[in-house]
């Protein structure tokens, strides 16, 4: 059963507008979430986190928002970027248990 | 980059064949994961280490084991490799300190293909 969950598989956006990729999990006793970055034939690179005690974390273009209440996460990109293209995963760390576990990914083309 | 390599980094073999997997770190991190990438799956985790020789199941654990006699070690090893264990074996690591201790690092992965 998967606890954090992405529900598009791929999304596609234009060169300079906003990429918007959503995350869902089911476990209230998550700790931290976590956006990875994957390209092909290379192991996945951190990109940005966010503590459940936030609602919004900032890193220059990229910003995670967080809703408790709706057990919802989104990752923001501004401006899109053609190399931002890329498999993007959500992950979750559930501190009491250790583990971190990650979503099914969504893959993101910029299109310029 | 941090200090993780796997090894080997593409392996054939045959069904009904034992296979280790093995992750090295050199950063002393505490924490160490093993995941199987799959399309339409993303990543899932099949076991993880909190400490030596203190492993924990994950999602997807079925046919794999796991050992971690020394803390920059950690193998994977499939008892009797089959076809639906063909995937890329990703490991990962975390737990430094401060910041690190979120962050989760991974290795270039290993492509495994069961014949």
């Amino acid at each position: 059963d998967q606890q954090v969950k992405q529900n598009s598989p791929s999304l596609s956006v234009q060169e300079g507008r906003i990429s918007i990729l959503n995350c869902d999990y089911t476990n209230s006793m998550f700790d931290y979430f976590l956006w990875y970055k994957k390209y092909p034939a290379e192991g996945p690179t951190f990109l940005i986190s966010i503590s459940s005690i936030k609602d919004k974390n900032e890193d220059g273009r990229f910003t995670v928002f967080l809703n408790k209440s709706a057990k919802h996460l989104s990752l923001h990109i501004v401006p899109s970027q053609p190399g931002d293209s890329a498999v993007y995963f959500c992950a979750a760390i559930y501190f009491y248990g250790n583990k971190l576990v990650f979503g099914a990914g969504t893959i993101l083309r910029v299109k310029s | 980059d941090a200090g993780i390599t796997q090894s080997p980094r593409h392996k054939v073999t045959e069904t009904g064949t034992p296979v280790t997997l093995r992750c090295h770190q050199t950063e002393n991190h505490r924490y160490m994961y093993w995941y199987r990438q799959d399309p339409g799956h993303g990543l899932r985790l099949i076991h993880y280490s909190y400490g030596v020789k203190d492993t924990d199941k994950g999602e997807v654990s079925d046919g794999y084991s796991v050992s971690r006699s020394k803390t920059e070690d950690f193998l994977l090893t499939l008892e009797s490799a089959t076809s639906s264990q063909t995937s890329v074996y990703f490991c990962a690591i975390r737990g430094g300190t401060g910041k690190t201790d979120t962050e989760a690092f991974f290795g270039q992965g290993t492509r495994l293909t069961v014949v």
